[in-house]
């Protein structure tokens, strides 16, 4: 199992600022997944990132606006960066294991309002 | 403490035959669950939800089942197809703000 802790678990903030979120996972793994739900969305994957390499953004995200760190296997940062409202979400760090990634392991999740 | 759980983390199944995934929960505040499919390294996709105001709902070859008193949740696929193959999580939340995940189920649909 995968114990995985991020912060903040909530916060406020100013538009136009930014705000780096931290995971930390109990144990090594290679891939992190960032996500974000929206109120009333589903569940969207923001970027995969792997230690040592770039973070790979799926379509809608771009790096500038959401910059991840990798620094080593059991931790990740993003950053929600020049935030505006329609940034106001729960942004999720999500680690797979087994060795087909058949088992899910999420964060809490950092629930951000930018006002 | 995982508020909910999926306690098997897989399950084979005949192509053409019914595929039931289990999901139980501890919180009964929970209204609102979803179903998602996930494919290794791939964002989930939503597949199905239900609130609590309901006991069923389906969806093609989909269909939610939800009992409140057992704190439990299935989803069932008739029939299933090799495609179906991916890992299926579900998820609680209440009144559809934070929501909590279970860690999955991987289903192998055999040809």
């Amino acid at each position: 199992s995968a114990v995985i802790s991020q912060k903040p678990s909530r916060d406020i903030c100013q538009r136009g600022t930014s705000l780096t979120i931290q995971c930390q996972v109990d144990s090594q793994v290679t891939m992190m997944f960032w996500y974000r739900q929206q109120p009333g969305q589903s569940l969207t994957l923001i970027a995969t990132a792997n230690q040592g390499s770039e973070a790979t953004y799926e379509s809608g995200f771009v790096i500038d606006k959401f910059p991840i760190s990798r620094p080593n296997l059991t931790f990740s940062t993003l950053t929600v960066s020049n935030m505006s409202p329609e940034d106001s979400s729960i942004y999720l760090c999500s680690v797979e294991s087994g060795d087909l990634g058949n088992t899910i392991y999420f964060g809490e999740g950092s629930w951000l309002t930018v006002v | 403490d995982q508020q909910v759980k999926q306690n098997s983390p897989s399950l084979s199944v005949q192509e053409g035959r019914i595929s039931i995934l289990n999901c139980d929960y501890t919180n009964s505040m929970f209204d609102y669950f979803l179903w998602y499919k996930k494919y290794p390294a791939e964002g989930p996709t939503f597949l199905i939800s239900i609130s609590s105001i309901k006991d069923k709902n389906e969806d093609g070859r989909f269909t939610v089942f939800l009992n409140k008193s057992a704190k439990h949740l299935s989803l069932h696929i008739v029939p299933s197809q090799p495609g179906d193959s991916a890992v299926y999580f579900c998820a609680a939340s209440v009144n559809g703000n934070q929501f909590y995940f279970g860690t999955g189920t991987s289903l192998t649909v055999i040809p």
